[in-house]
């Protein structure tokens, strides 16, 4: 039962251009969602957040953006850069007594080309 | 602060065989998390801890899966015996109490069952 889930497994985009990452949940208790990168050989790094009282959070080139009605976000990379070239993965928390617990999606990688 | 460190980096075994994974969280980090990563399944939450107690072990795929935390500074991850289907990247992650949604991820250990 995946709860998160990323249906693109692979993205191309060129240098300079949008990238946009998919991701869409099924459960409705996930309160705070998170996107991770991850490069080849490291650990996933944290890149950027946003609860569900919040539509849109913007960090530089990143902003991510919530759609609760349609248990969608989406994450908007501009303009993009071929050090951006990661897997990405979307993950969700629900609050309650699975506060600790992260659930994560499958991962998209992302490839800009120069 | 070093991070999360995990060991070994990469492991071989032969199928029947016993591994062990290690990982030293952040100092001060309350949180300890254990996953692995597939290509099919993505990021899986194995199991977690807060306080060196387990919280949620729902992600232990069997009973060859093994996790404990004898006291704040380690934890091991264990497979006994070994199978082909657990070759797979595994991550450890730590996080603090407060922001706790951000974990750290340790490098990873790649394991090979032959």
């Amino acid at each position: 039962d995946q709860q998160v889930k990323q249906n693109s497994p692979s993205l191309s985009v060129q240098e300079g251009r949008i990238s946009i990452l998919n991701c869409d949940y099924t459960n409705s208790m996930f309160d705070y969602f998170l996107w991770y990168k991850k490069y080849p050989a490291e650990g996933p790094t944290f890149l950027i957040s946003i609860s569900s009282i919040k539509d849109k959070n913007e960090d530089g080139r990143f902003t991510v953006f919530l759609n609760k009605s349609a248990k969608h976000l989406s994450l908007h990379i501009v303009p993009s850069q071929p050090g951006d070239s990661a897997v990405y993965f979307c993950a969700a928390r629900a609050g309650g007594t699975s506060y600790g617990k992260l659930t994560f999606g499958q991962g998209t990688i992302l490839t800009v080309h120069p | 602060d070093a991070g999360v460190i995990q060991s070994p980096r990469h492991e071989v075994t032969e199928m029947g065989q016993e591994v062990t994974l290690r990982c030293k969280p952040i100092s001060g980090h309350d949180y300890l998390f254990w996953y692995r990563q597939t290509m099919m399944r993505g990021l899986e939450l194995l199991i977690y801890f807060n306080n060196n107690v387990p919280i949620d072990d729902s992600g232990m795929p069997e009973d060859r899966f093994s996790a404990k935390m004898p006291n704040a500074s380690f934890s091991t991850l264990k497979i006994q015996p070994s199978e082909p289907r657990d070759s797979a990247v595994y991550f450890c992650a730590s996080s603090l109490l407060q922001g706790q949604e951000t974990q750290y991820f340790g490098p990873g250990t790649r394991l090979l069952v032959l």
